[in-house]
């Protein structure tokens, strides 16, 4: 099965900027997704088609990939930022659908 | 406003049943693909099962095969997953979404919170 990891952990100063990576074995051939989850509330798409943007999401929010390795970077970092974030990737290579998940990575914002 | 809101969650002894179900409301529920995903306490996300709009197709993660069952019903813009033989891995938060170009989920519901243990 397809398997995607990412960094358990990233910390960022206000104002600077975060990168979150989001690994996989070829994933650039594949549409990524990102998740924001903040504690107790459900996931929220800020990004999907690997850099698009919903409505309502701030631009501070960009992604992009390549190769093994999409990438979400959060620029100008605030406080609201800080939250668990998913990778999400539709894996065709099984007879049937299948949605996997990045591991997550919690952002915490110094 | 588009919405989902999950309910039916609970306490249940392994071995035992529950059934979920999600409203929809502000968009037309029968033209989306439905998915259930869960995240265990702690935990990451993990996609459960997923049914076409007509109902005619489903799937699901290898682990919840022959004990879970998606259903929906359009005509009450409703979603349902029937949870048999339970175990304690099974105890999870679990949320509805609603999958765009079946691709991605937006929106999820809040989540209903089902626990396994005797």
């Amino acid at each position: 099965s397809y398997v995607l990891t990412q960094p358990p952990s990233v910390s960022v100063a206000p104002g600077k900027t975060a990168r979150i990576t989001c690994g996989g074995n070829n994933i650039g051939s594949k549409s990524v997704h990102w998740y924001q989850q903040k504690p107790g509330q459900a996931p929220v798409l800020v990004i999907y088609y690997d850099s698009d943007r919903p409505s309502g999401i701030p631009e501070r929010f960009s992604g992009s990939n390549s190769g093994n390795t999409a990438t979400l970077t959060i620029s100008r970092v605030e406080a609201g930022d800080e939250a668990d974030y998913y990778c999400q990737v539709w894996d065709s290579s099984s007879d049937h659908p299948n949605y996997v998940f990045g591991t997550g990575t919690k952002v915490t914002v110094l | 406003e588009v919405q989902l809101v999950e309910s039916g969650g609970g306490l249940v002894q392994p071995g035992g049943s529950l059934r979920l179900s999600c409203a929809a409301s502000g968009f037309t529920f029968s033209s989306y693909w439905m998915s259930w995903v869960r995240q265990a306490p702690g935990k990451g996300l993990e996609w459960v099962a997923n049914i076409k709009q007509d109902g005619s197709e489903k799937y699901y993660v290898d682990s919840v095969k022959g004990r879970f069952t998606i259903s929906r019903d359009n005509a009450k813009n409703s979603l349902y997953l029937q949870m048999n033989s339970l175990r304690a891995e099974d105890t999870a938060v679990y949320y509805c979404a609603r999958e765009e170009e079946t691709s991605w989920f937006d929106p999820w519901g809040q989540g209903t919170l089902v626990t396994v243990s005797s």
